[in-house]
């Protein structure tokens, strides 16, 4: 059983530029979380996708969008890329949206936009 | 919006020794605490969690205290391990949606 997969692992990018990040959630899971992780911070929560609507979303702005597909497979997608992007982005997979629902992390996209 | 301070940020101990590592947070609301051990390069991991109607939860050597009247929480791992290593964070969560709000981490170092 296929824990929570992310590609691609490591990414270049300059500013202004645009990237995709994929993620694929744990067998049985149908919701996806994403997070940003700059160096030597916690994690913090940018959207989670459910029914594949955005179901909340925190404190980033419009440049970062996403889109969850049919088989709950989810995209990252931040544009015009500026230099404070670089961080690392994890995907989180839950059984459901629910507040009862652990939250199980892939191991990450490090992103580094220069 | 939910805020979660973590203490200490840098904790090292001797190998056997306990570490604490103690969270704040303002929302009354929070409902759901769980803990996260992150390595170096790794994704977190959930280590343990524990629900606002518990006030203690144990599991081997990890165990987690919840007071919500003070809204704090502690993690404490007993007889540590150099494996025991790591970035470990706390987060909150409230019933108003599934997004986790997480502290700034603490690293501990186990010293052999």
């Amino acid at each position: 059983d296929a824990g929570v997969t992310q590609s691609p692992t490591h990414l270049i990018k300059t500013r202004g530029q645009q990237v995709t990040l994929r993620c694929s959630p744990k067998s049985g899971h149908d919701t996806v979380s994403w997070y940003q992780q700059a160096l030597g911070q916690g994690p913090q929560f940018i959207f989670q996708y459910y029914e594949e609507e955005e179901r909340q979303r925190g404190n980033f702005p419009d440049r970062f969008s996403g889109h969850q597909f049919p088989n709950y497979s989810s995209e990252l997608n931040v544009n015009a890329l500026l230099l404070g992007d670089s961080a690392l982005y994890l995907c989180a997979s839950s059984p459901g949206p629910g507040f009862t629902d652990t939250q199980y992390f892939g191991p990450g996209t490090r992103l580094t936009v220069l | 919006g939910e805020n979660v301070e973590q203490h200490p940020s840098t904790l090292s101990v001797q190998e056997g020794d306990s570490a604490v590592i103690k969270c704040t947070y303002s929302d009354s609301a929070s409902n759901y605490f769980p803990w996260y051990k992150q390595e170096l390069g790794k994704r977190p991991q959930l280590i343990i969690d524990i629900r606002s109607n518990v006030g203690e939860k144990k599991d081997q050597r990890i165990a987690v205290t919840l007071n919500k009247t003070a809204k704090h929480f502690s993690l404490h791992i007993t007889e540590t391990q150099p494996e025991d290593s790591a970035v470990y964070f706390c987060a909150t969560r409230n019933n108003a949606g599934n997004m986790l709000t997480f502290g700034g981490g603490t690293r501990l170092m186990v010293k052999p």
